[in-house]
């Protein structure tokens, strides 16, 4: 099994600009998680879903940020528009019905 | 989630055993001991978890306290490749799936 995939590994963008992350979780895991890493915050929590629904959303920061998972093996989690202070490194999460959490490499963001 | 405890760093020599506490008090009795680590620049990886039995797999052993309230992750022969931050997680199945991840254990294996 390759893991859980994340793409891309860096993304460099301008302040306003559309940002797009996207994951790839092992395939039967049945949740997904979105986290965001930031040496001021560590690692937090923003939305998880179970079975493609979102079950808590509640660590979303705002408005500006979404996600979707449309199918069983795919997610994205967009930001518009992007500011600065949304640089951080952010991981994608997959879990299956033993409870353990399987971690995708990251991707590194950041907002000039 | 019950609140965890460890230290905030710790080191070990190379090829001996990590020995890394947890101190999880009010851990209530549907909540399982989960570790995770963060080699610098990767993503969280899952050690191992356990309820009450103790558990051993082909990463690490993990050692709970029969009243429960702490618990402690072992490396048997820690190499240099083992340095990083290791998280204790008490998490209930079943319910929100979503783990809290506190500040951590440093551990800096040294050769």
């Amino acid at each position: 099994d390759a893991g859980v995939i994340q793409s891309p590994r860096h993304e460099v963008t301008e302040m306003g600009q559309e940002v797009t992350l996207r994951c790839k979780p092992i395939s039967g895991h049945n949740s997904l998680f979105w986290y965001r890493q930031t040496m001021m915050r560590g690692l937090e929590l923003l939305i998880y879903f179970n079975n493609n629904v979102p079950i808590d959303d509640s660590g979303m920061p705002e408005d500006r940020f979404s996600a979707k998972m449309p199918n069983a093996s795919f997610s994205t989690l967009k930001i518009q528009p992007s500011e600065p202070r949304d640089s951080a490194v952010y991981f994608c999460a997959s879990q299956g019905q033993a409870g353990a959490q399987y971690f995708g490499p990251g991707t590194r963001l950041l907002v000039l | 989630d019950a609140k965890t405890t460890q230290p905030p760093s710790m080191d070990c020599a190379e090829g001996r055993a990590a020995n890394l506490p947890c101190n999880h008090s009010t851990i209530s009795g549907n909540e399982y001991v989960y570790w995770y680590r963060q080699i610098h620049s990767q993503g969280p990886q899952y050690i191992i978890h356990g309820l009450k039995n103790n558990e051993t797999n082909e990463m690490a052993s993990l050692i709970i306290t029969e009243d429960r309230k702490s618990s402690t992750l072992i490396l048997p022969h820690a190499t240099l490749r083992d340095t990083a931050v290791y998280y204790c997680i008490a998490h209930a199945q079943g319910g929100s799936e979503k783990l809290v991840f506190g500040k951590g254990t440093k551990l800096t294996v040294n050769p």
